[in-house]
């Protein structure tokens, strides 16, 4: 199974910064990775899909970059309503995998 | 509006059965392919389990093989996972998760129905 590796695994962030979070892929995968958003108590939520393409609705503050093994998410501006756990997934093999998880807590 | 709602969770014997159903509306339930996640209590998410469209293609996390039976009933807009010999580390929320157009990640979720193993 292709791994996920999220990081840090935890962000302490203030609102207004700019926030990058990375994953890294044990393997190659193209760019077959998406983004979610949880937060306590609730579903995840899509974001990013294909590394780089924003999901309709997602405040254009969220976006994605990378390919291959390295990708990135950032958050140009943190709302406090981004305080959450984000997570990524591969979907290069049928075997899906997520990340660990990275939380982003208010500094 | 998507709505996809989880049910069949409950309190369960390790090496007993469960199975799990989940309600989908909103949408074309026979157009898309289906999947299971799980998260444990205060952990990461867990792919457990894929179904395409007509039940064609089937995936399954290498944790729940032989296991787990995932399943649909498209004229019943229901998806289900069969849950066999259910061990402790299968204590875990549920959810029913839509596959987007195409592609393997998931652009629907249900809120979750919860299994804990447990004598």
């Amino acid at each position: 199974d292709i791994q996920m590796t999220q990081s840090p695994s935890t962000l302490s962030a203030s609102v207004g910064d700019r926030v990058t979070i990375t994953c890294r892929a044990s393997q190659s995968i193209s760019s077959w990775l998406a983004w979610y958003q949880q937060k306590p108590g609730k579903a995840p939520k899509l974001l990013i899909y294909k590394a780089s393409s924003l999901e309709s609705g997602v405040p254009s503050r969220f976006s994605g970059s990378g390919s291959g093994t390295e990708f990135t998410l950032t958050i140009s501006s943190l709302q406090p309503d981004d305080f959450a756990t984000y997570y990524c997934q591969q979907y290069n093999s049928y075997s899906l995998t997520f990340g660990g998880g990275t939380k982003v807590e208010i500094k | 509006e998507v709505q996809l709602v989880e049910s069949g969770g409950g309190l369960v014997q390790p090496g007993r059965s469960l199975r799990l159903s989940c309600a989908a509306s909103g949408f074309t339930f026979d157009d898309y392919a289906m999947h299971w996640v799980r998260q444990a209590p205060g952990k990461g998410l867990e792919w457990v389990s894929g179904i395409s469209w007509n039940s064609g293609s089937i995936g399954y996390a290498d944790s729940v093989k032989g296991r787990f039976t995932i399943s649909r009933d498209n004229a019943k807009n229901s998806l289900y996972l069969q849950m066999n010999s259910l061990r402790a580390e299968d204590t875990a929320l549920y959810y029913c998760a839509k596959e987007s157009a195409g592609a393997p990640y998931f652009d629907y979720w249900g809120q979750g129905t919860l299994v804990t193993v447990s004598s």
